[in-house]
């Protein structure tokens, strides 16, 4: 089975700062899928990004981007210029064949 | 296109009752996923349909749970009878085919609590 992990259970940043959520996760797998996904208090799950592992190159998505390192099966989403809207629990998740597996999420606030 | 809809958005119930939680996915949309979400837990797959045949029910807790997908456009979660450690939100998400890299697409959630 595949498992993810984010180990930073809370975070927070000040507006217009950049932060960096972590993520890891554990396969045997070569090609795999990989997302964050959003979700704020409204509680609707919103996919921020995604990230082929057969990419070497790191997805980005405005304000988003990925730092992508697949030896060390690292996912780690970079947020710039954070914006009061970007308050919300995070999940990566991990892909593979239509399955999905999520992390336990990291609460991330932008203070004002 | 209206999304992935869920029904009802919040239900209390007592225990013992029988809960039954409704989703419509998104139309073409081939596979279908629920998830539960608790602070303890965080987001648990519960089971999932491809073709509205379920593939995988393994993270469904235990006989009070079933789920059932009777044709593509409609899939039940029930519970019976409930106990108050089922009180969660769930989730419903579909997945369209094709892509190997489409996302899936979620509800907006049932947020369930068991007196």
């Amino acid at each position: 089975a595949q498992t993810v992990t984010q180990s930073q259970p809370e975070m927070s940043v000040q507006e217009a700062e950049t932060v960096t959520l972590s993520c890891t996760y554990d396969t045997s797998e070569n090609n795999y899928y990989l997302f964050w996904y959003k979700q704020p208090p409204s509680r609707q799950m919103i996919l921020v990004i995604r990230q082929e592992a057969y990419k070497q190159q790191n997805a980005t998505e405005n304000r988003f981007s990925v730092n992508f390192q697949k030896a060390a099966k690292s996912f780690s989403l970079k947020i710039s210029d954070s914006q009061l809207g970007d308050t919300a629990m995070y999940f990566c998740a991990f892909m593979k064949l239509g399955q999905f597996y999520f992390g336990t999420g990291t609460s991330l606030t932008v203070i004002p | 296109d209206a999304g992935v809809i869920q029904s009802p958005r919040h239900e209390v119930t007592e225990m013992g009752q029988e809960v039954t939680l409704r989703c419509k996915p998104i139309s073409g949309h081939n596979s279908l996923f629920w998830y539960r979400q608790t602070m303890m837990r965080g987001l648990e797959l519960l089971i999932y349909f491809n073709n509205n045949v379920p593939i995988d029910d393994s993270g469904m807790p235990e006989d009070r749970f079933s789920a059932k997908m009777p044709n593509a456009s409609f899939s039940t979660l029930k519970i019976q009878p409930s106990e108050p450690r089922d009180s969660a939100v769930y989730f419903c998400a579909s997945r369209p085919s094709g892509a190997p890299y489409n996302e899936q697409f979620f509800g907006p959630g049932t947020r369930l609590t068991v007196l």
